[in-house]
């Protein structure tokens, strides 16, 4: 079966300071990999995905991911992270059929000044 | 292009009774999913339909129900609410024809149950 993980339930970083998010899958097949974003009180929004190809994936809002076969990774990173960065993440893997996706914990982002 | 609307985005019901929640897709999208996301238990997949018909099923009770029209708006039901089925329900769709579509989320149904 499917699953995800990611470690960190909370991180807090410095506005201006990078991050990086981990995400760990398990997967039988290639997996189709997601990083969401959701706001207090708001939907899940769409960062970035990787289907296949470019293991560098670029996102929307600075955002970039790396796929790692050999390690089971899908690692969400931004270079400078601004105040409305602070939300919760998910990994998600896309699972067969295609309609479920199966969600990590989250991770929950506090940016300080 | 609107993007996925639910209705109600909030809601409060009693122990017992029963619920029906609203997804209306993107245009053109014919799959609409629905998740459960609680503290506890994260966000879990609900289930799926696809040109009205069920396509796959999570693991929730019988008590869950859905369906979608043929326009391709869909609707979830809960039937003798339990405490625990406190959550926000998410609402997602995409084309639902290819295995990279990805999937759209609305903002949600907040649904509290006293």
């Amino acid at each position: 079966a499917q699953s995800v993980t990611q470690p960190d339930i909370h991180i807090t970083v410095s506005e201006g300071a990078s991050l990086e998010l981990r995400c760990n899958y398990s997967y039988g097949a290639t997996p189709y990999l997601f990083w969401y974003v959701q706001s207090p009180g708001q939907g899940l929004q769409l960062l970035l995905k990787y289907f296949s190809g470019d293991t560098l994936v670029q996102g929307i809002k600075g955002f970039e991911a790396e796929f790692k076969r050999s390690q089971s990774s899908f690692n969400l990173r931004k270079p400078s992270v601004h105040w409305s960065d602070a939300a919760e993440y998910f990994c998600a893997v896309g699972a067969v059929p295609w309609g479920k996706l199966q969600f990590g914990a989250g991770t929950q982002v506090v940016v300080t000044p | 292009k609107a993007g996925v609307t639910q209705t109600p985005r909030y809601l409060i019901k009693t122990r017992g009774q029963q619920v029906t929640l609203s997804c209306s897709p993107i245009s053109g999208h014919r799959s609409v999913s629905w998740y459960q996301q609680t503290p506890g238990q994260g966000l879990q997949f609900l289930f799926e339909y696809f040109s009205e018909t069920q396509r796959n099923k999570g693991n929730f009770p019988g008590r869950f129900s859905g369906r979608q029209f043929s326009n391709s708006r869909s609707e979830m039901n809960v039937s003798t609410l339990e405490l625990g089925d406190s959550a926000l329900y998410l609402c997602a769709s995409r084309l639902g024809t290819g295995q990279t579509d990805t999937q759209y989320f609305g903002p949600g149904t907040r649904l509290t149950v006293l």
